[in-house]
């Protein structure tokens, strides 16, 4: 079965330091890889994408992300946590073969104390 | 630019009853998509359209039935709500390259 896991459903981090939140996948043929940001009573909104190419994705907000494909890991990062980042952050994958069929992860939300 | 827009963003049902949740997106994107979101459990699909006219189960179809107006349009009704559909709905489309743009959210509640 196809699935994204985020093993972390809270990450607590203070405000100027780094920040990881973990993803990995198990989705077949090289899929495209995101991450998403949902902050309260709002949609989620993109922050950015793996395709191909440099294993180091920068994004949305200073965030930036790192493949591995070894251990099929795609963690979010950035080097100064704000705690205006404090929201719900979801990994997702997509096949190459069908664009419909996104797999979520489950979430972590990340506090970021000042 | 709107993006995708989801209404009602509120409703409170009684079992049994039944409504359509409406989503319109204004960026010409071909696929459209229903999620539902429930805590711990993260996005689940319930239906999505992959281009106008068509239609196809995702994760959780049951309990649920769609209509791709047209291109910019895509809904999901609830023929006889149950308290387990008690959730929040989330529209969204998409082009090829891949993410998702997703609406404001619709916080269902079923009594």
């Amino acid at each position: 079965a196809q699935s994204v896991a985020q093993p972390e459903d809270q990450v607590n981090v203070a405000e100027g330091n780094p920040l990881t939140v973990k993803c990995t996948y198990s989705v077949s043929g090289n899929p495209y890889l995101f991450w998403y940001v949902q902050y309260p009573n709002r949609g989620l909104q993109f922050l950015l994408k793996y395709i191909t190419g440099d294993n180091l994705v920068k994004g949305s907000y200073g965030f930036e992300a790192e493949f591995n494909k070894s251990q099929t890991s795609f963690h979010l990062k950035k080097p100064s946590a704000l705690v205006s980042d404090s929201a719900l952050y979801f990994c997702a994958a997509v096949r190459r073969d069908n664009f419909n069929k996104f797999y979520f992860g489950s979430g972590t939300k990340l506090n970021v104390k000042p | 630019n709107a993006g995708v827009t989801q209404t009602p963003k509120f409703q409170v049902l009684k079992t049994g009853q039944s409504m359509t949740l409406q989503c319109a997106q204004d960026m010409n994107h071909n696929s459209m998509y229903w999620y539902r979101q429930d805590p711990g459990m993260g996005l689940r699909l319930i239906y999505y359209s992959a281009s106008e006219g068509t239609t196809d189960k995702g994760e959780v179809p049951n309990g649920y039935n769609v209509s791709r107006l047209n291109k910019r349009e895509f809904s999901l009704r609830l023929e006889s709500a149950a308290p387990s559909q008690t959730s929040v709905y989330f529209c969204a489309s998409s082009e090829v390259t891949g993410e998702l743009f997703f609406g404001e959210g619709s916080r269902l509640t079923v009594l």
